[in-house]
């Protein structure tokens, strides 16, 4: 049984489109992120979600939105895709971290986003 | 601010070579520790973590990791290694009494040859 999954594996898009990435948890687990990986491998976390809460927002353009419908599911949609976005966006979920103390992380398998 | 730096960008290493990877982070209160390994084409997996209690941690595969609070430092290390070990290694720190934020360090790619 997968334990995080992300939808699509593989994004290819024209600058300007708007696109989604969605992720799944069945861990029961009370936070999600998501974390964008550029080309030389830098992992930055961009949100966390804590039982449908926004707990980290980083310095990430208005264009990029997270959407947590239930602690479950993060999503991620992206409006008017640069060619900057371009990179793998990886979402993960641990147990708690509503007091600041996360543990393991459990990652997804990773979301290619190709903007031409 | 917390950071963490992980100083050895790319090592190369034979087989059966003994290996250190170094990870210091700039945060004065109590961190929980990781390491985690990428393998080429897939997601990261945790090998090891430390909460508190004995500095010296082991994880899978034969990674261990020793916690040297003065130093601010969480080496990983290996006795050993394979080829299979061929991956991206990264550093992590999250301080619970500091920002809810979770910070990986750059990353260290390591390649065995066999």
């Amino acid at each position: 049984d997968t334990a995080v999954s992300q939808t699509p594996k593989y994004l290819v898009t024209q600058m300007g489109n708007d696109k989604s990435i969605k992720c799944e948890q069945n861990l029961g687990h009370d936070t999600m992120y998501w974390y964008k990986q550029d080309s030389k491998k830098f992992l930055k976390i961009m949100f966390s979600y804590n039982n449908k809460e926004l707990i980290i927002n980083e310095t990430v353009p208005n264009r990029f939105s997270p959407k947590s419908p239930d602690k479950a599911h993060l999503n991620l949609h992206i409006n008017s895709l640069e060619l900057g976005d371009s990179a793998v966006y990886f979402c993960a979920s641990s147990s708690d971290g509503s007091s600041g103390s996360f543990d393991e992380q459990f990652f997804g398998p990773g979301t290619r986003l190709t903007v031409l | 601010a917390q950071s963490v730096s992980q100083h050895n960008h790319h090592v190369i290493l034979s087989e059966a070579a003994s290996l250190e990877l170094g990870c210091n982070y700039s945060y004065g209160g109590t961190v929980n520790l990781f390491w985690y390994v990428q393998y080429p084409g897939q997601h990261l997996q945790l090998l090891l973590k430390y909460f508190s209690g004995d500095p010296l941690v082991k994880g899978i595969k034969g990674f261990e990791a020793e916690f040297i609070k003065s130093k601010f430092s969480f080496n990983l290390r290996k006795p050993s290694v394979q080829w299979s070990d061929t991956a991206e290694y990264f550093c992590a720190v999250n301080a619970p009494s500091g920002t809810y934020k979770y910070i990986f360090g750059t990353g260290t790619r390591l390649k065995v040859l066999a």
